[in-house]
C-alpha cells in the first residue's frame, strides 16, 4: 500500500525566499508523481507531473525533482511571492494491475509574508 | 475542454436526506475518480471507474454511499441517508490512462454540509 508523507505540514517564509517542499513515498514502483496546489476553499490545480523515467520537471519558477530509489520528491519554488501562499500536495500512484489510484500526502500549507 | 465539471458547488441538506453529487469528466478520459477531503483525514479515494465500470470501491465508507457511471460523460455519487459526519468536500477527477501518464485533472469540488 502506498503511503505519502509531506513534511513540514506548514511553512512560513518572507517574500523572495526560495521554498523547498518535501514529499516521501513508500512504494517506489510508481509511474509518476504529481504536485498540486490548493487554495482555501478551492479545488486542486495540477502544477507538475514527473514521469518515473524523469529526474525533474520545471515550469517557470517551479522545479520538481524525483528520486525513486529513495522514495522522495522535492518541489522548489524560486523567489516566493505572496500569491504562492496555498497548500501544496504531492500524490503518487502505485503500480496495480487494474489501474492506478492516487495516494495524497497531507499537504504543506505555505504562507509567504510580504 | 472545460475541464472536469462538478455540480452543485455547494449543498446544504438535513440529516436523513438523500444527496446526489454529479460529475462530468474530460472527454476522452477513461478513468474517473471520486475523492473526499476533510480536515481530519485529508484526501481519500472513495471509488474509481474505468470505461464506466467500477473497479475499486474499497474506499466507500458505508452502504449509504453509492456511485454510478451510466456513460462516459457522467457520474454520480449518492449518499442516502446523509449524516452530519458526511460533511466534506467531494472531488471528482479524471485521467486519460491507467498509469495516469498524463496526470489527473480535478473538478472544483462539491462542498457538502449535512445539518
Amino acid at each position: 500500500k502506498q503511503e505519502v508523507t509531506q513534511i513540514p505540514a506548514a511553512l512560513s517564509v518572507p517574500e523572495g525566499e526560495n521554498l523547498v517542499l518535501n514529499c516521501s513515498f513508500t512504494d517506489s514502483a510508481i509511474y509518476n508523481l504529481q504536485w498540486f496546489r490548493q487554495d482555501p476553499g478551492k479545488g486542486l490545480t495540477s502544477l507538475l507531473l514527473i514521469q518515473s523515467s524523469q529526474r525533474e520537471q520545471t515550469s517557470g519558477r517551479l522545479n520538481a525533482s524525483l528520486d525513486k530509489s529513495s522514495g522522495r520528491s522535492t518541489l522548489y519554488i524560486a523567489a516566493s511571492q505572496p500569491g504562492d501562499s496555498a497548500t501544496y500536495l504531492c500524490a503518487a500512484p502505485a503500480r496495480e494491475a487494474a489501474g492506478n489510484k492516487l495516494t495524497f500526502g497531507g499537504g504543506t500549507r505555505v504562507l509567504v509574508k510580504p | 475542454d472545460a475541464g472536469v465539471i462538478q455540480s452543485p458547488r455547494h449543498e446544504v441538506t438535513e440529516m436523513g436526506q438523500e444527496v446526489t453529487l454529479r460529475c462530468k469528466p474530460i472527454s476522452g478520459h477513461d478513468y474517473l475518480f471520486w475523492y473526499r477531503q476533510t480536515m481530519m483525514r485529508g484526501l481519500e479515494l472513495l471509488i474509481y471507474f474505468n470505461n464506466n465500470v467500477p473497479i475499486d470501491d474499497s474506499g466507500m465508507p458505508e452502504d449509504r454511499f453509492s456511485a454510478k457511471m451510466p456513460n462516459a460523460s457522467f457520474s454520480t455519487l449518492k449518499i442516502q441517508p446523509s449524516e452530519p459526519r458526511d460533511s466534506a468536500v467531494y472531488f471528482c477527477a479524471s485521467s486519460f490512462s491507467p498509469q495516469g501518464g498524463y496526470g489527473y485533472t480535478f473538478g472544483s469540488g462539491t462542498r457538502l454540509t449535512v445539518v
